[in-house]
């Protein structure tokens, strides 16, 4: 069974800092899926990145990095310049064939991000 | 472009009520789910459709059945809610197996009192 480990519970850093996410996976599968989502205190989930097994740079999208490490099973997460907005819950999920045509998401438990002035 | 769309937003059951959570996408995806969130521990999965027509259990399936009346709805029902499905769900349209950005609804907060 695949698993998703977040051992940080809840995260400070400055405004305009980098901070780093932790991620670490679990799995058998050959070809699997890692993607980062936000949840603002709104409560909606937001995508933020992607990144497939098989690829072999790093994802990046704007402010956002994905620094994923094959044989450490790691895929961290990384917010350049973080702004006050950033302040959410971040969640590290597995892409998981469940059929040929079906995937679903394992999710981990998630850190809370708090930016400060 | 709504993506997904669930309602309610939010409700209050009594213990034994049922009720059905609805959702509807409107990007075409094949693949539809509902997960419920719980305070530390995640996102985990009810039930899934991979297809119109096909449904199927995911990790949390007791107490709920589902019904995915056609490529856009996908509904979640609780037949005799209890106090242990207090939660939000999500309903999510599918993109996963195919590696593209996959579309969360904004979530139903449930409470059962």
């Amino acid at each position: 069974a695949q698993k998703i480990t977040q051992t940080q519970p809840g995260m400070f850093v400055q405004e305009k800092e980098a901070v780093t996410l932790d991620c670490t996976y679990d799995t058998s599968d050959q070809s699997y899926g890692l993607f980062w989502y936000k949840q603002p205190s709104s409560g909606e989930m937001i995508f933020l990145i992607y990144q497939g097994s098989y690829d072999e740079q790093n994802a990046t999208e704007g402010r956002y990095s994905l620094n994923f490490q094959k044989a450490r099973k790691s895929a961290n997460l990384v917010i350049s310049a973080s702004q006050l907005g950033d302040s959410a819950m971040y969640f590290c999920a597995m892409r998981e064939a469940i059929t040929g045509t079906a995937s679903k998401l394992t999710f981990g438990t998630g850190t809370r991000l708090q930016v400060t002035l | 472009n709504a993506g997904v769309t669930q309602t309610p937003k939010f409700q209050v059951l009594k213990t034994g009520q049922s009720m059905t959570l609805q959702c509807a996408q409107d990007m075409n995806h094949n693949s539809m789910y509902w997960y419920r969130q719980d305070p530390g521990m995640g996102l985990r999965l009810i039930y899934y459709s991979a297809s119109e027509g096909t449904t199927d259990k995911g990790e949390v399936p007791n107490g709920y059945n589902v019904s995915r009346l056609n490529k856009r709805e996908f509904s979640l029902r609780l037949e005799s809610a209890a106090p242990s499905q207090t939660s939000v769900y999500f309903c999510a349209g599918g993109g996963w197996a195919e590696d593209t950005e996959a579309f969360f609804g904004q979530g139903t907060r449930l409470t059962v009192v």
